[in-house]
């Protein structure tokens, strides 16, 4: 059962415009959000997380909102650049023991 | 500062063959340390998680295993390996109490 869930697959943006990625969770236990960035044949790595308390967060470019209610959350990414085009993970926690990734969402930053 | 390493980068494997991969972090102490798979077309799988030495948590019945010997190593390892077993396994560890997990660059496993 896929509690994270992300519908879009991929996404093309223009570069300087903004990138939007989608995530959509079942659990109302989770209380942790976290997105990852993931080159091919390489590890993810850490971007930006939200804490359930809250309902944005901001660093830098990207910018991470909580819909708790709906149980979404979106990273927004402005001005997009080419770098950024990678596949985006968003993952959860509830306790922060376990954590439950989406199936991630590959970003293409046109030039 | 942390890092962490996997070996083998890539690793071919016939079917029936035994699996042994490798974590290790340096410059921490007591990580949370995790297994993920990542197969064709699918996001993160979580594996096995653990919170310290000999605790193993399993979160997919499958014919795979863990152990934690020491402190900052976890291995992941099969007796008899099938081709549904191919894909990019991802070890990372997390500080305790904290919730950012680092990922090791993986290791890309075909099972032929």
């Amino acid at each position: 059962d896929q509690q994270v869930k992300q519908n879009s697959p991929s996404l093309s943006v223009q570069e300087g415009r903004i990138s939007i990625l989608n995530c959509d969770y079942t659990n109302s236990m989770f209380d942790y959000f976290l997105w990852y960035k993931k080159y091919p044949a390489e590890g993810p790595t850490f971007l930006i997380s939200i804490s359930s308390i809250k309902d944005k967060n901001e660093d830098g470019r990207f910018t991470v909102f909580l819909n708790k209610s709906a149980k979404h959350l979106s990273l927004h990414i402005v001005p997009s650049q080419p770098g950024d085009s990678a596949v985006y993970f968003c993952a959860a926690s509830a306790k922060g023991n376990q954590f439950y990734f989406g199936t991630g969402t590959s970003l293409t930053v046109i030039p | 500062s942390q890092t962490i390493h996997q070996w083998p980068a890539t690793l071919v494997q016939p079917v029936g063959s035994p699996l042994s991969l490798e974590c290790t972090v340096e410059g921490t102490s007591n990580p949370n340390l995790y297994w993920y798979r990542q197969a064709a077309g699918r996001g993160l799988q979580l594996l096995f998680y653990s919170v310290g030495i000999g605790q193993i948590s399993s979160e997919v019945p499958q014919n795979l295993s863990a152990s934690r010997p020491q402190d900052r190593q976890f291995i992941l390892s099969s007796k008899k390996l099938l081709l549904s077993d191919s894909g990019f396994y991802l070890c990372a560890w997390s500080g305790t109490g904290l919730y950012e997990q680092y990922f090791g660059p993986g290791t890309r496993l075909t099972v032929t």
